[in-house]
């Protein structure tokens, strides 16, 4: 099992780029979580998914953010254009969710430094 | 806004002592878990308590819960080097299916 993937691992971009964080879930997930991970606002909850539909976003700082789960298996977060301020580690984690949220598997995360 | 807290935010202990985190939350719960992150890397679940549990057990860690006071803690017995990380509580508050995450406790175990 390989667990939860993203990619890149680290990211370094100029302040206005583009900026697409991907994640692949566990096999047989429902539940797919992007979360941002910073010292001064500790784990922060993005967005998430059931079964590849977005069920609650209100944790997108802005319209910058944008997150996609186009099937079972694959998510981006995009950033566009991308600040200084959103330099950060972005975790993407996924659970099978039952009637609850069941443990969470998360990735090793991106670290994104936006100069 | 944050649902969990944990107290303290920082722990420095021996080797082979026991540590023991505090979280405590402001709504009622379907369950709360314990995660540990290691510097640098994704958080790992170590354990889940359901508001109808008080305690439970998984080899070293000790999990409490108390819904009358909104509180959990997480006792690490015969604390080893490797214990060293960041520990969370995470909630999931009644009709939501998402974890909120409080700020952590960083444990050091000093050898």
């Amino acid at each position: 099992d390989a667990g939860v993937i993203q990619s890149p691992r680290h990211e370094v971009t100029e302040m206005g780029q583009e900026v697409t964080l991907r994640c692949k879930p566990i096999s047989g997930h429902n539940s797919l979580f992007w979360y941002r991970q910073t010292m001064m606002r500790g784990l922060e909850l993005l967005i998430y998914f059931n079964n590849n539909v977005p069920i609650d976003d209100s944790g997108m700082p802005e319209d910058r953010f944008s997150a996609k789960m186009p099937n079972a298996s694959f998510s981006t977060l995009k950033i566009q254009p991308s600040e200084p301020r959103d330099s950060a580690v972005y975790f993407c984690a996924s659970s099978f969710a039952g009637r609850s949220t069941d443990t969470q598997y998360f990735g090793p995360g991106t670290r994104l430094t936006v100069l | 806004s944050q649902q969990g807290e944990e107290d303290p935010q920082a722990l420095s202990i021996q080797e082979g002592e026991n540590a023991t985190m505090n979280c405590s939350y402001k709504t009622s719960i379907n369950n709360l878990q314990w995660y540990r992150q290691n510097s640098g890397r994704g958080l790992v679940h170590l354990i889940l308590i359901r508001s109808n549990e008080r305690e439970k057990h998984s080899g070293r860690l000790r999990v409490t819960l108390d819904t009358s006071k909104k509180s959990s803690s997480l006792l690490i017995t015969a604390s080893r080097a490797a214990d060293t990380a960041s520990y969370f509580c995470a909630t999931e508050s009644q009709g939501a299916q998402k974890l909120v995450f409080g700020q952590g406790t960083r444990l050091t175990i000093n050898p």
